[in-house]
């Protein structure tokens, strides 16, 4: 059974920190790794990894992912008091189309 | 192009009802789900379908059941309303790839 899990829980940091926000999974037959952004509503897509060690960015976020310690970390630098959000992190595998999602990280950005 | 659309946006039950959740997507995917989202819970998936007419559990389908008839429409239906079914629901659709996952506005249901 796949297995995702994030940490820290919660965080909550002054506008203009730099956050690092984790996710570990246990997956048979990786794919890929996503991570997604939850403000009020419906999640909205961040990034997909499938290759270790190449950094994907946008803006100030970025991510990587390590498939050999089967981790993958986003980075939110300067952060912003629109940064505040739920980060979920998921996986997903060849094999079966499923989306195993991780209890997520809610970040918050104190002005 | 309306993307992922759920109705109702709100709902309270009590015990022992059925009901539908509807979901449509416009964007001639494949792949649907329904997840329910509780606090610090994460997204679960409850049902998922890779076609017309092929449906599969998720990790928490009790309760629940989905049918595919269309490309467009994968209705989530609660056979008999429980309380522990408290939760916000998000349909989901995307193509081959998992990076093109899209998520409905979410169903906040509540059973008393």
């Amino acid at each position: 059974e796949d297995k995702v899990v994030q940490s820290p829980l919660s965080l909550v940091v002054h506008e203009g920190d730099t956050v690092t926000l984790n996710c570990s999974y246990e997956v048979t037959n990786f794919r890929s790794l996503l991570w997604y952004k939850q403000e009020k509503k419906a999640p909205t897509f961040l990034f997909m990894l499938t290759s270790s060690g190449i950094e994907k960015k946008s803006g100030r976020l970025s991510s990587i992912l390590d498939k050999k310690e089967l981790f993958s970390i986003l980075n939110i630098t300067a952060t912003q008091t629109g940064d505040s959000a739920i980060y979920l992190c998921a996986d997903s595998n060849f094999g079966n189309e499923k989306l195993t999602f991780g209890t997520g990280t809610r970040l918050t950005i104190i002005p | 192009n309306a993307g992922v659309t759920q109705t109702p946006k709100f709902q309270v039950l009590k015990t022992g009802q059925s009901m539908t959740l509807q979901c449509a997507q416009d964007m001639n995917h494949e792949y649907m789900s329904w997840y329910r989202q509780d606090p610090g819970m994460g997204l679960r998936l409850i049902h998922y379908s890779v076609g017309a007419g092929i449906t599969d559990q998720g990790e928490v389908p009790n309760g629940y059941n989905v049918s595919r008839s269309t490309t467009e429409d994968f209705p989530l239906r609660l056979l008999s309303a429980a309380p522990s079914q408290t939760s916000v629901y998000f349909c989901a659709s995307r193509d081959g790839s998992p990076d093109t996952q899209y998520f409905g506005p979410g169903t906040r249901l509540t059973v008393l």
